[in-house]
């Protein structure tokens, strides 16, 4: 399985960027990036996801690495509604292993 | 609001009863799913049920015993709990489990308390 490696914990400043980073040195030319977050007590919600060009919506930009093995979810100016914890998944593209699976996730802190 | 509603939201049963958790999308959604989220653990996939058959069970005790009558609708059925079974159980929905470029919704989840 391609696997995504991220760091357990990140704290922010209210109104600031923020830049998660996500490690997938195994990552395979068919396999799309997808970033979800969870906020407290609540089910995870989609952010945004991409597979070799940069991305940008209304919550986030995704800037994907050259050689996609790294990836990183930007967050404009974060809010403390931004708080949560953000997961990196790689969707295989192979037959039969694409559905969703996460891993720990990075623990955002946002001060006020 | 996400378009994946789950019920009840909290559960409280003991280890003798059966119960069951309810999921239901109208998204038109084809692909439907049953995750479990244990304290300070990363959210593990039980069950994937594509155009209401079920596609993959990762090795889940047969006391989760999952249905999905229709397209719009997933149940777990619970029955002889343990109390390690206690956890966050979420429900999601994608429009299709094949294709990559899609996003899946996620139900707010039912907290089960297993006594």
């Amino acid at each position: 399985d391609a696997k995504t490696t991220q760091p357990n914990s990140m704290e922010s400043n209210e109104e600031e960027p923020v830049h998660l980073p996500c490690n997938h040195s195994t990552i395979s030319g068919t396999d799309y990036i997808h970033w979800y977050r969870q906020l407290p007590s609540q089910g995870p919600e989609y952010v945004i996801h991409g597979l070799t060009s940069n991305v940008n919506n209304r919550m986030a930009s995704l800037a994907i690495a050259e050689d996609r093995k790294s990836s990183t979810l930007i967050l404009h100016r974060a809010t403390l509604r931004d708080a949560a914890v953000y997961y990196c998944i790689l969707r295989d593209g192979t037959y039969n292993n694409n559905d969703m699976r996460f891993g720990a996730g990075t623990r955002l802190t946002v001060k006020p | 609001e996400t378009g994946v509603t789950q019920t009840p939201r909290h559960l409280v049963m003991g280890m003798t009863n059966k119960k069951s958790l309810k999921c239901e999308q109208h998204l038109g959604h084809n692909a439907m799913y049953w995750y479990k989220q244990s304290a300070k653990k990363p959210l593990e996939l039980m069950f994937v049920y594509s155009l209401e058959e079920r596609v993959e069970n990762n090795s889940v005790p047969s006391r989760f015993s999952p249905e999905c009558p229709n397209s719009s609708h997933l149940f777990l059925h619970l029955h002889t709990l343990q109390p390690e079974d206690s956890a966050l159980y979420l429900c999601a929905s994608s429009q299709d489990r094949w294709d990559l470029n899609t996003e899946a919704f996620f139900g707010q989840g039912t907290r089960l308390t297993v006594v």
